[in-house]
């Protein structure tokens, strides 16, 4: 079965500081992921994706098959970047969406 | 607006009743996927549907069923309502199913409150 893991439901930074949001999955085939986040008020809308190696809105994530981790880092944070953040894992059968319970990010001034 | 479209925005009902949520997809898109945001089990995948075909199922129950209509729209249905079916409901769609991953638009959701 696969599941995606966020262990921190708050993330509370100050504006400038480096931020690291986690996420760990289990799958046993060969994953997708994806960061998503929600805005306040806003609809769940893509962020990033790994098979794209960006870089969004000063973020990055880089799948780590060893650790089985995708974490979402942005080295200097933005009172803009506040949102809900959600990690999710397509498991390449059904194209259906496997999201972890999500980070909630808070960049304080 | 070409987005996702979700209607309504917000329902209210009573334990037992039946509730029907609709769901618009960008346009040009084929499928549909249903997902349900609780406090409890966060964001679960429901069930997809391409082209007027159920194509995936997850945790979705027997008493929810979906269906695509030719024009592309998708209706959830859910009947005998309990309770613990009070969630944020959302409605994606994507361009294409066929092996590949694309991106999924997500709709603002259905609020769904049973009391």
């Amino acid at each position: 079965a696969q599941r995606v893991t966020q262990p921190e439901k708050l993330l509370s930074v100050f504006k400038g500081a480096p931020v690291e949001l986690k996420c760990n999955y289990s799958y046993s085939g060969s994953p997708e992921l994806f960061w998503y986040v929600q805005y306040s008020r806003q609809r769940l809308q893509l962020l990033l994706r790994h098979i794209s190696r960006e870089s969004i809105k000063g973020f990055t994530a880089d799948l780590n098959k060893g650790e089985t981790s995708f974490h979402l880092k942005k080295p200097f944070a933005q009172e803009e970047d506040s949102a809900m953040y959600y990690c999710a894992l397509n498991n390449n059968a059904g194209n259906m969406l496997t999201f972890g319970g999500g980070t909630r990010l808070m960049v304080k001034p | 607006d070409s987005g996702v479209t979700q209607t309504p925005k917000h329902l209210i009902t009573a334990t037992g009743q039946r509730v029907t949520l609709r769901c618009s997809p960008r346009s040009g898109d084929l499928s549909v996927y249903w997902y349900q945001q609780s406090l409890d089990q966060g964001l679960q995948f429901l069930i997809q549907y391409y082209n007027g075909e159920e194509r995936a199922k997850g945790n979705i129950l027997e008493r929810f069923s979906a269906q695509q209509f030719p024009d592309l729209h998708s209706e959830l249905n859910l009947s005998s309502l309990e309770l613990g079916d009070s969630a944020l409901y959302f409605c994606a769609s994507s361009p294409l199913f066929s092996g590949q991953t694309y991106e999924q638009y997500f709709g603002p959701g259905t609020r769904l409150t049973v009391t």
